[in-house]
């Protein structure tokens, strides 16, 4: 079977850094992306990691260990806007083309 | 750019009707198209994948004979949800993928269509 599991909820202040774990067990991986979605919208795209390390981009870095199956987003200077649901979702074969399999996410509140 | 429409945003039949949701890509050419299922506070259930001129692949679970899909063009996908009932209340999300967006590891999401079944 496929699982992506995720922290349900994580409480943060304005200006903290806050990191989002995604634990997976696919079959066949080409990469891990991390999804931000506020509440009745659509899915936004945050960052793609195909290899092991770090990716950067402004406030928001993410990370993968292929090894360890492993990945998280980190979110820094942390403002009220960030209040969301975050996903992390594989890319993984899918027949003819790949597809995302989405993680269970995880429920950020930015509080004052 | 890349941006993608869903028609209706909102959807409110009785229970048995046929409903059919739009999807398109505004300023690209998406040879692939997905179709998602997401319940209140739960993830996106990727329900099938669809490829232009092709018949759409259903994940396990999803009816293809309920959850009709036609890719018939590069900018088009359409589902319909055939004798809907209560139970198919959900918000369905399509993205896109294709050649000439920025970055091809990218899927652009839709802005969902909310179905009520009464």
């Amino acid at each position: 079977g496929q699982s992506l599991e995720q922290p349900s909820e994580v409480t943060a202040v304005e200006g903290a850094i806050v990191q989002i774990n995604c634990t997976y067990q696919t079959s066949g991986f080409y990469g891990l992306s991390w999804y931000q979605q506020h509440d009745g919208g659509a899915p936004t795209f945050l960052s793609y990691n195909a290899l092991d390390g770090l990716e950067e981009t402004g406030r928001f870095s993410s990370f993968l260990s292929r090894s360890d199956s492993y990945g998280y987003l980190l979110l820094q200077e942390l403002q009220m806007k960030d209040s969301a649901s975050y996903f992390c979702a594989v890319r993984a074969p899918g027949g003819a083309t790949n597809k995302l399999i989405f993680g269970t996410g995880t429920l950020l509140a930015v509080q004052p | 750019g890349a941006v993608v429409s869903q028609h209706p945003s909102r959807v409110i039949c009785k229970s048995g009707t046929s409903v059919k949701i739009e999807c398109r890509s505004l300023d690209f050419q998406a040879t692939t198209m997905f179709w998602y299922r997401q319940f209140p506070k739960q993830s996106l259930m990727l329900m099938a994948t669809s490829n232009e001129g092709s018949k759409a692949t259903y994940e396990q679970g999803v009816e293809k004979d309920k959850f009709l899909i036609n890719h018939a063009s590069l900018t088009l996908s359409t589902l319909t949800v055939t004798s809907a009932h209560p139970e198919d209340s959900s918000f369905y999300i399509c993205s896109a993928r294709g050649w000439g967006l920025a970055g091809y590891n990218e899927q652009f999401f839709g802005p969902g269509t909310r179905l009520t079944v009464l």
